[in-house]
């Protein structure tokens, strides 16, 4: 079946550490997304790539930093520039010539300082 | 920039009974989509129905229903004879499009309670 594959299901980040969170899909969609939902709020748009090489930034993108070198993948580092890391994190792919389809959402990572 | 409202935190509604969450939002554009998802505990983000803006007949899935009001920026979500497994938060999104890429704007969310 095709989906989205997030890894790890939930990390730990020390004081001062860069982690990365993995994001694979199989679905041939070329966009991808990252978002990030704090406890009793809604997703927000960190970065997005509609393209293979190619991304922008959301809406809270500092501290934060992608790379899209193949199109089934979209892993996002959390820099030690983030203060408040703590948060769970949803990718999301869509294809880009049918606007009628939604995105589709991975099974998230959860993000803890330790 | 476009923003999306949902101003109940909380519902809670009798099994096999009918509740309605509210969603508005400010936009500026005249074609676009509405969405709403629901997140159950397991936090999987899951499509329950979609609207597009240009479509006047509201979507319905099952016992899921919309009451699009364009005018008003109004989208709200009708659950009928409700389950237990409708638990859940339930998200209003808006989506636009940007250079190829969808761009959804999230509401604060609204739990919902089903009680048995």
């Amino acid at each position: 079946d095709g989906g989205i594959t997030q890894s790890p299901k939930y990390l730990f980040r020390k004081e001062g550490q860069n982690v990365t969170l993995s994001c694979e899909q199989n679905l041939n969609h070329d966009a991808m997304y990252w978002y990030r939902q704090d406890p009793g709020q809604g997703l927000r748009l960190i970065y997005y790539s509609q393209i293979v090489n190619d991304f922008q930034k959301g809406d809270i993108a500092e501290g934060y930093s992608v790379s899209r070198e193949k199109k089934e993948s979209f892993p996002l580092t959390v820099t030690s520039a983030q203060k408040n890391p703590t948060a769970f994190y949803l990718c999301a792919s869509s294809i880009t010539d049918r606007w009628d389809q939604p995105q589709h959402f991975g099974d998230g990572t959860r993000l803890s300082i330790l | 920039a476009q923003t999306v409202t949902q101003s109940q935190p909380e519902m809670s509604v009798q099994e096999a009974e009918t509740v309605t969450l509210s969603c508005t939002y400010d936009t500026s554009e005249s074609d676009y989509y509405l969405f709403w998802y629901k997140q159950p505990p397991s936090r999987q983000m899951i499509l329950v129905i979609r609207q597009e803006a240009y479509k006047q007949q509201n979507a319905t899935e099952n016992r899921f229903s919309v009451n699009f009001q364009k005018a008003a920026k109004s989208f709200s979500l009708k659950i009928s004879d409700s389950q237990l497994g409708d638990a859940a938060m339930y998200f209003c999104a808006y989506r636009d499009i940007i250079q190829g890429a969808q761009k959804l704007v999230f509401g604060q969310g609204t739990r919902l309670t089903i009680n048995p």
